[in-house]
């Protein structure tokens, strides 16, 4: 079952914040984040296992509710090269579902 | 290591025509992945591997499709009878079992693949 990432597209200006979810319809036991600019690969930003831990890499940083089924990704500050889509990994066992992305655009 | 290599980035073929494409992952690296990606839209899963084992297929995944991972290195996706709705990047990624590294997958850069 594919996880379900809201908003569709998020548009900002530079410094500003944004929160991107990711919700499943089953129990999660780890969750990847990845960022992909256009024409390019995803790249791995982190991942949060069962634990209900919160995760930081400069100022974009992540929360995993085991209860709610969700995790959601935090951008603090954005900068220009924010800019792309992310996209939500849910699995177990190392094999991945992604969901659909969602499109954060920065201006400056 | 210089990543994970997919070759050929771009194929165009005619509708009926075979394909196959090559991944080389991190070397380190003992678990390998297929997906494929269309406009818009996430990564699909279509197969991994462990070592040379491949774990698990899509259900979605049409017979035409084939992957081997022949000596737990390379691995190549065929597809056979090649359809319009074949069309899409096919994303490679390679990582670490479950258990030996919290360091994600890291993806190759893809090969799209355009049937005409």
């Amino acid at each position: 079952q594919q996880p379900v990432q809201s908003p569709q597209a998020v548009i900002l200006r530079e410094g500003e914040d944004a929160v991107i979810n990711c919700s499943s319809s089953k129990a999660l036991y780890s969750v990847h984040w990845y960022r992909q600019k256009h024409g390019e690969a995803p790249i791995f930003l982190m991942i949060l296992l069962k634990g209900g831990e919160q995760k930081g890499h400069d100022k974009i940083s992540a929360s995993f509710n085991e209860k709610k089924q969700q995790s959601s990704l935090y951008l603090t500050a954005s900068q220009l090269s924010y800019s792309g889509t992310y996209f939500c990994g849910t699995g177990l066992g190392g094999k991945l579902t992604f969901g659909q992305g969602t499109i954060l655009t920065v201006h400056p | 290591d210089t990543g994970v290599s997919q070759n050929p980035r771009h194929k165009i073929t005619k509708r009926g025509q075979n394909v196959t494409f090559r991944c080389d992952p991190i070397s380190e690296h003992n678990r390998l992945y297929w997906y494929r990606q269309t406009l818009g839209q996430g990564p699909e899963f279509l197969t991994y591997f462990q070592n040379e084992a491949q774990l698990e297929k899509s259900r979605l995944l049409s017979d035409r499709f084939s992957a081997e991972r022949p000596k737990g290195s390379f691995s190549t996706l065929e597809i056979q009878r090649t359809e319009q709705g074949d069309s899409a990047m096919y994303l490679c990624a390679s990582s670490l079992a479950p258990g030996q590294g919290l360091d994600g997958y890291t993806f190759g850069s893809g090969t799209r693949l355009t049937v005409v």
